[in-house]
């Protein structure tokens, strides 16, 4: 299966409640990220963990890397209608010297308002 | 970050004809990258231009087929050849944008008829 495989697949949540949405991969990573698509439109950056990090905040935003387990969360706190998206993992395992991402099949997330 | 653009932000083409697809970064950057999006689908790494060598391209994608110029440390095109229905997908580009984080470009939505 593909490498940066996201779970579940669609979710659907009420605005104010939180979102969790996960991530697994099969290879040795230099780093994990997450982005955000609206509607086919281009991808945002939201948030890099690198290898030897556990936890990072940005805002709303908190996610966690395991790489003993290969996986990582992104949880989304108090969503908002604006937070209904498209989220992707991607892994990247070139050791920072390519930057070759390598995407999951992402996570529909609708918050309903 | 960088702030990367794409034109045409959509085309509907003829099978069989061309499109050319430009990105323009705004900072140098030595490599970009070119991923094509199926409908429905994630993300997958078409090639890696380099300026002043030839791209290199992923496993399933080649030359004759998405022909790619890298004429400057800015800018990179990338030419969808001979299309098909099955080309229609949206194509992103991206650049690195400082500690390993990759930007991407909003993308442009293809459709051959």
């Amino acid at each position: 299966s593909q490498q940066g495989e996201e779970d579940p697949q669609a979710l659907s949540i009420q605005e104010g409640e939180n979102a969790t949405m996960n991530c697994s991969y099969k290879t040795s990573i230099n780093n994990l990220q997450w982005y955000r698509q609206n509607s086919g439109r281009g991808l945002v950056h939201l948030i890099l963990i690198r290898s030897n990090e556990r936890e990072k905040h940005s805002g709303r935003l908190r996610v966690t890397l395991d790489t003993s387990k290969k996986s990582s969360s992104l949880l989304i706190t108090a969503s908002r209608a604006a937070d209904t998206a498209s989220y992707f993992c991607a892994t990247d395992q070139s050791g920072g010297s390519n930057y070759k991402l390598t995407f999951g099949k992402g996570t529909l997330l609708t918050v309903n308002p | 970050s960088a702030v990367i653009s794409q034109k045409p932000s959509r085309d509907i083409c003829q099978r069989g004809t061309s499109l050319t697809i430009q990105c323009q970064v705004d900072s140098q950057v030595t490599m970009m990258f070119w991923y094509r999006q199926q409908p429905g689908q994630s993300l997958t790494l078409i090639a890696t231009a380099n300026q002043g060598s030839e791209a290199t391209y992923e496993s399933g994608f080649v030359i004759d087929k998405f022909p790619i110029s890298r004429p400057n440390l800015t800018f990179s095109t990338l030419t969808v050849s001979n299309m098909s229905p099955e080309d229609s997908s949206i194509y992103l580009c991206s650049g690195p944008g400082g500690g390993d984080t990759q930007y991407f470009g909003p993308g442009t939505r293809l459709t051959v008829l």
